[in-house]
């Protein structure tokens, strides 16, 4: 069973909108969220990550929202760019599990110029 | 270059060979985790270092896997009798100290091992 789950495979976005790419999760003991892009034939890059104790961590174009009560988060991509295209990937970690992270299976953002 | 490298980015191997897939971690991360990402699926955790010691091998889908990291910093991830189930891309990464109370750790990624088994 997932315990985090991106429902969007795929999302086509027009450059200079917004992105907004979501996530659930259904484990309570989750403390530390994270967001991931992963390109061809490269390892996922990190983006920006959220605290439990936190809702919204922003970073640039980048912003993260986290709703605990909904065991929803997103990512929100202001203004998107082509580069932006990629394999986004939700991540968590379970609060004393040292950090190995429990992942999503990405949403493949497109965005058209 | 001061990335996680993977050796060999590629490997094909026949059904029930044995393959080892190495790991060089950034210098100086003490914690490394190895995950294996099979196709449409997000990464999957294998197993995690702290320093020498696997201080969680509880991702490790059977006694086919094991792996280690003798001295702190290479991890080298050994399959035995590989399947064709065993095929897809298997993933490093390190953390300055991985995590713990108040405090977590981004980990950086190596571009990963494509194995194909036959």
């Amino acid at each position: 069973d997932q315990q985090v789950k991106q429902n969007s495979p795929s999302l086509s976005v027009q450059e200079g909108r917004i992105s907004i790419l979501n996530c659930d999760y259904t484990n309570s003991m989750f403390d530390y969220f994270l967001w991931y892009k992963k390109y061809p034939a490269e390892g996922p890059t990190f983006l920006i990550s959220i605290s439990s104790i936190k809702d919204k961590n922003e970073d640039g174009r980048f912003t993260v929202f986290l709703n605990k009560s909904a065991k929803h988060l997103s990512l929100h991509i202001v203004p998107s760019q082509p580069g932006d295209s990629a394999v986004y990937f939700c991540a968590a970690s379970v609060e004393g599990s040292q950090g190995n992270l429990i992942f999503g299976k990405g949403t493949k953002l497109s965005v058209k110029p | 270059g001061a990335g996680v490298s993977q050796t060999p980015s590629n490997k094909v191997t026949e059904k029930g060979k044995y393959v080892e897939l190495r790991c060089d971690p950034i210098s100086g991360h003490t914690a490394l985790y190895w995950y294996r990402q099979s196709l449409g699926q997000g990464p999957e955790f294998l197993i995690y270092f702290q320093g020498t010691g696997a201080a969680d091998d509880s991702g490790l889908p059977n006694d086919r896997f094991f792996a280690v990291r003798p001295e702190g910093s290479v991890s080298t991830l050994k399959i035995q009798r590989t399947e064709r189930g065993d095929s897809a891309v298997y993933l490093c990464a390190s953390s300055p100290r991985g995590a713990g109370r108040l405090y977590y750790n981004e980990q950086f990624f190596g571009p990963g091992t494509r194995l194909t088994v036959l």
